[in-house]
This record gives structure tokens, sequence and C-alpha cells, in this order.
């Protein structure tokens, strides 16, 4: 089946420093991606999406390209803030039996120090 | 405003009780969905629902139920068959035949003692 992997958390940065979070899937056919972000005790939103292939999804400083060639989406910002702290999500959708989903990586949980 | 809303937020009970979390969208949306989150452990589908009175099982179904009376309602409820209960339980929605993006709520934290 379908799948997505994350690289695994906790990352911990400095305030200003690069970030790259690591996201590959296994999919039949072209999904959609997405990266959501998950605050403490809070629901998921939506941060960035992509729905085919080379396509560049961008939100508050947050950036992933859809590379289908090496079946990635690594979520990048050039700076981060302590703000960015939070948890985040990779995920693909997928379609069964006419039925859209998510599949969710593991996640993975950012800490900025300032 | 448009969203989700789910209550209770969080939630105590003894072993052995049924739940009932509630989960709310004024999004117009056809498809409903409930994922359970334990820690380090992403997002696990329990059900979802494409259209009023229909649903199907996600991947974690056994010890939960769910109803789709109304297109705006999708309750879940956490029997006393599931194991281990204790966990962040969250509701989302969105459009058929769409992109695939999915809304969601702020969450229900249920604890059982």
């Amino acid at each position: 089946g379908n799948s997505v992997t994350q690289m695994e958390g906790p990352v911990t940065l400095s305030e200003e420093a690069f970030l790259t979070i690591n996201c590959t899937y296994t999919a039949t056919g072209y999904p959609s991606l997405f990266w959501y972000v998950q605050y403490p005790g809070e629901g998921l939103q939506l941060l960035l999406k992509a729905t085919k292939a080379d396509d560049k999804g961008s939100n508050k400083g947050f950036e992933a390209t859809y590379r289908k060639e090496t079946t990635s989406f690594h979520l990048e910002k050039g700076s981060v803030q302590v703000s960015d702290s939070a948890v985040y999500f990779c995920a693909l959708s997928e379609t069964f039996q006419g039925a859209q989903k998510l599949v969710f990586g593991q996640g993975t949980r950012l800490t900025i120090n300032p | 405003d448009g969203g989700i809303t789910q209550s209770p937020k969080y939630l105590f009970r003894k072993e052995g009780q049924n739940v009932t979390l509630s989960c709310e969208q004024n999004l117009n949306h056809d498809a409903m969905y409930w994922y359970r989150q334990d820690p380090g452990q992403g997002l696990r589908l329990i059900y979802y629902s494409q259209i009023v009175n229909d649903f199907q099982k996600g991947d974690i179904a056994e010890g939960y139920s769910v109803s789709r009376e109304k297109k705006e309602s999708f309750p879940l409820t956490v029997t006393s068959a599931q194991k281990n209960p204790t966990a962040f339980y969250l509701c989302a929605s969105t459009v058929v035949r769409g992109t695939g993006e999915l809304f969601f709520g702020e969450g229900s934290r249920l604890t059982v003692l």
C-alpha cells in the first residue's frame, strides 16, 4: 500500500538556522502531497501542498517541491523562528474505492531555540 | 466563520465506559474522517464517510463506532471493546473529488483512568 516516511525527530535548531525535514513516499500513480503543521494541543493545519510533479508548494517561508524521480517532498525554510516550533507531518492523498484519504508520515517534532 | 468543531476538548472516563466524541462542520463538505493520534505514531484512520448514511472502516476501526445521520455531523463512539482508548482524536472533512486536502478540528483528548 501507499506509505510516507519522514526523517526521525526530534529536530532542534537555533533561530535563523536553515531547516530541512525529509519526506519520501511510496505510491501507485501520482498522488497530491501535503505538509501539515501541528502546534501543541491543537489540530493539524495545512502548511503547503503540491498536486503534480515539479510543483512547488510554499507558505510562510516554507517550501517543498514534488520530485517524482526521487519520490520526495522535502520541507525547507531558509531561516527558522522560535514560533516555527511544532510537529510537522508529510502526507499523500490516495483514492480507494472512490474515497479520498490521506496517508500520514509519523511526524517530526521541531524545536527552535532563541 | 466556517470550520470544524470537536467537543469536548478533554474527556476523562473510567475503564469499561463508552464515550462519544462530537464532530460538527459547517463547511458543506460531503466527506468526514476520524483519525487517532498517539505519540510518535502519526495519524491512523479510524472511520470515514463520503455521504450521509454511509461510512467505511479505516485501518483501526475495532472498538469504535460512528454514525452519519446528517451531513454536518459525524460522532465517534469509543466503546469498552477498544483495548487502549487513551489518545488524541482528530476529526476532519473535505470536498469529494478535490485535491484530497483535509480540514481538521482542534481535537479531543480522551484519557481513560
